[in-house]
């Protein structure tokens, strides 16, 4: 059983407001993602972290930013949140014995009106 | 680039059928093949994998894939489906140092 958590599970925020979405691991695993997932569609990888104070940007250009101050934590933030920025966000992590395994959270629904 | 197409965007099975989801991957070393599976409202759950060896692979909840190298392709499977199998199904590809690339999704409903 995958130990990952996201809160908020569900966000309704207005435009312009400044939003993060919390990630957490228990698994002491390096590398961190995050993907962006539209509603019936494939997820798109965002951000990711191969470690401590590393981050790099995914295959999908995103507004939003991230941190890594700490191994189990991964927040993304949105500066100033827009209707297009609606979407599912899902963490996921995976162990450097096991880098193939991504282990996802249950997800951020976040809708910007 | 790494691809991953699946071709059927809803299937629609009868409780204790056989199932079969297509997946064809472009890519343009040896991959490795990934089915997740996703519950409304959950993150994702690896269903099984495949890096290298035994072509066939067997995951958790009754399912296998196949990998065809001459068909780039990674069918899933399942002998006999169950209501709960209703869910959202994504197949991935990556490589070594590679992040993910995952298909569009096939949504199955199951009807009892």
């Amino acid at each position: 059983e995958a130990d990952i958590y996201q809160t908020p599970r569900y966000l309704v925020i207005g435009t312009g407001k400044k939003i993060t979405l919390e990630c957490s691991q228990t698994m002491g695993h390096d590398k961190m993602y995050w993907y962006q997932q539209d509603p019936g569609m494939e997820l798109h990888l965002i951000h990711y972290s191969y470690g401590v104070n590393s981050t790099e940007k995914g295959d999908l250009s995103s507004e939003s930013t991230v941190s890594r101050i700490r191994t189990e934590h991964f927040p993304l933030t949105l500066e100033s949140a827009r209707p297009s920025h609606t979407s599912q966000y899902l963490c996921a992590s995976s162990s450097p014995t096991r880098v193939y395994e991504q282990c996802f959270g249950p997800g951020t629904r976040l809708t910007v009106t | 680039a790494q691809s991953v197409t699946q071709p059927d965007i809803h299937i629609t099975v009868s409780e204790g059928a056989s199932l079969e989801l297509r997946c064809n991957y472009s890519y343009g070393a040896t991959p490795y093949l990934f089915w997740y599976v996703q519950s409304p409202g959950q993150g994702l759950q690896l269903l099984l994998k495949y890096f290298s060896g035994d072509t066939l692979v067997q995951g958790i909840k009754g399912f296998e894939a196949e990998f065809k190298r001459s068909q780039s392709s990674f069918n899933l499977r399942k002998p006999s489906v169950h209501w709960s199998d209703a869910a959202e199904y994504f197949c991935a590809v990556g490589g070594y140092g590679q992040n993910f690339v995952f298909g569009p999704g096939t949504r199955l409903s199951v009807l009892p």
